[in-house]
């Protein structure tokens, strides 16, 4: 099955500078690459989702980008701010299929004001 | 409206007792997932409805018994668990199990305490 991996497991950063977030995966059919961001006591929100016919997603200060060569994506967030903070999970699966997501093991996310 | 509720938020109960867990979505989904998730953990998916019929079991103890009684409720019966079950469950839901519109969308969850 798919095996997702993801580092770094923990990134501190300052208030405003960039934070960014890999992985890789290894079933090579996987198409379809969300990314959830878990606040505590809170469920996983999914924030953005690239698919494998297109490279690279923006949505405001979160960009992913997809790499099916070498098979990673990577999560990007731009000035970040104190409520960036937060467990962070990327997850891969198959369009066509069972959509079952294999998840990375997640990246605890810390913005130091 | 990306809304997925769940019921209740946090649950306590002994390894004899019997509850239910609640999940409710009012997007038209039709694929609605169990997921198990332990701290620090990713979710670990449990069970898949679609279209109300069970496609999913990920091999789970029959000690946990789900239940879809239409398209915007899925429930998950619980029954002499034991305290390693202590977890928070997450429900999910999406438009289509597979195909075109698949994004999950995961509800709050219920932090459940088994002593």
């Amino acid at each position: 099955g798919e095996n997702v991996e993801q580092h770094p497991s923990t990134l501190s950063v300052q208030e405003g500078d960039s934070a960014v977030i890999k992985c890789t995966y290894s079933d090579s059919a996987s198409n379809y690459f969300p990314w959830y961001k878990q606040e505590l006591g809170k469920g996983p929100q999914l924030i953005i989702d690239i698919r494998s016919n297109v490279g690279e997603k923006k949505d405001q200060r979160i960009a992913v980008t997809l790499n099916k060569t070498a098979k990673h994506f990577s999560l990007h967030i731009t000035e970040t701010q104190p409520e960036d903070s937060a467990v962070y999970f990327c997850a891969a699966s198959r369009r066509y299929g069972n959509n079952r997501l294999a998840f990375g093991k997640g990246n605890q996310v810390v913005v130091i004001p | 409206d990306t809304e997925v509720t769940q019921t209740p938020k946090h649950l306590v109960m002994g390894m004899t007792n019997k509850k239910s867990l609640k999940c409710e979505q009012h997007m038209g989904h039709r694929a609605m997932y169990w997921y198990k998730q332990k701290a620090k953990k990713p979710p670990e998916l449990m069970f898949v409805y679609s279209y109300e019929k069970l496609s999913i079991n990920e091999s789970v103890p029959s000690r946990f018994s789900p239940e879809c009684p239409n398209s915007s409720l899925l429930n998950l019966h619980l029954h002499a668990l034991q305290p390693e079950d202590s977890a928070l469950y997450l429900c999910a839901s999406s438009q289509a199990r597979t195909g075109g519109r698949y994004e999950q969308y995961f509800g709050p969850g219920t932090r459940l305490t088994v002593t």
